[in-house]
């Protein structure tokens, strides 16, 4: 059975261009979750979609915005990149809501 | 507010050697969720064990085991006769009741770097 796939992998973007990544989970998986991952803050909560409806949101500014399509892959989506913005984002997939995660290889984004 | 805390950093051992790494978490929520997620060289977060707030048995995997105690808000995590492959960055997590919110939103701790020499 096929993972989480994430594109790009890796990708670099210069402060104030935006960028949008992309997130395919497993198969009969209803929820996507995003997690950004840097060396300073660690893993921290991004958003969550379930069934297309925006579940949960952590505590990130507007900048940052997802959704979610009926066939449940998820896009995030970065506008006006700051160089503070440069990390790992992990997407995970779950049939249900018990935090039982996959997780994907995520994409490395880097903002120069 | 949620809190998990691994106060290890890195741990290095030798091989075969037993191994315990802690966590703290800290929740107001009388329903909630701990995990152990494994982080190898190759970046995939990899989930190893949930456990709910109102199950304190401790639970033996193989060679990990898992020591659950509300008491101290400890969840911690045990690998024996430590492997090379054990090699990985360690992450508890918390997320809180399902109904308010809780369920796939993970609070993570900052993880421990387990190495494991020859």
């Amino acid at each position: 059975k096929a993972g989480v796939t994430q594109t790009p992998r890796y990708l670099i973007k210069t402060r104030g261009q935006q960028v949008t990544l992309s997130c395919s989970p497993i198969s009969g998986h209803r929820s996507v979750s995003w997690y950004q991952q840097t060396p300073g803050q660690g893993l921290q909560f991004l958003f969550e979609y379930f069934s297309e409806t925006q579940r949960n949101k952590g505590n990130f500014p507007g900048r940052f915005s997802g959704r979610q399509f009926s066939n449940s892959r998820s896009e995030m989506n970065v506008s006006t990149l700051e160089l503070g913005d440069s990390a790992l984002y992990l997407c995970a997939s779950s049939f249900g809501l018990d935090g039982e995660l996959f997780f994907g290889e995520g994409s490395r984004l880097t903002v120069l | 507010a949620q809190k998990v805390t691994q106060a290890q950093t890195e741990i290095s051992v030798v091989e075969k050697e037993d191994v315990t790494l802690d966590c703290v978490y800290e929740t107001r929520d009388t329903t909630y969720y701990l995990f152990w997620y494994k982080q190898p060289p190759s970046g995939e977060l990899v989930f190893l064990i949930r456990r709910n707030s109102f199950d304190e048995q401790n639970e033996i995997s193989g060679r990990y085991s898992w020591n659950f105690q509300k008491s101290t808000s400890s969840f911690n995590f045990t690998i024996t006769a430590s492997q090379v492959v054990d090699s990985a960055v360690y992450f508890c997590a918390l997320s809180g009741d399902i109904l308010t919110g809780g369920g796939n939103k993970l609070t993570f701790g900052t993880g421990t770097q387990l190495k494991v020499e020859l």
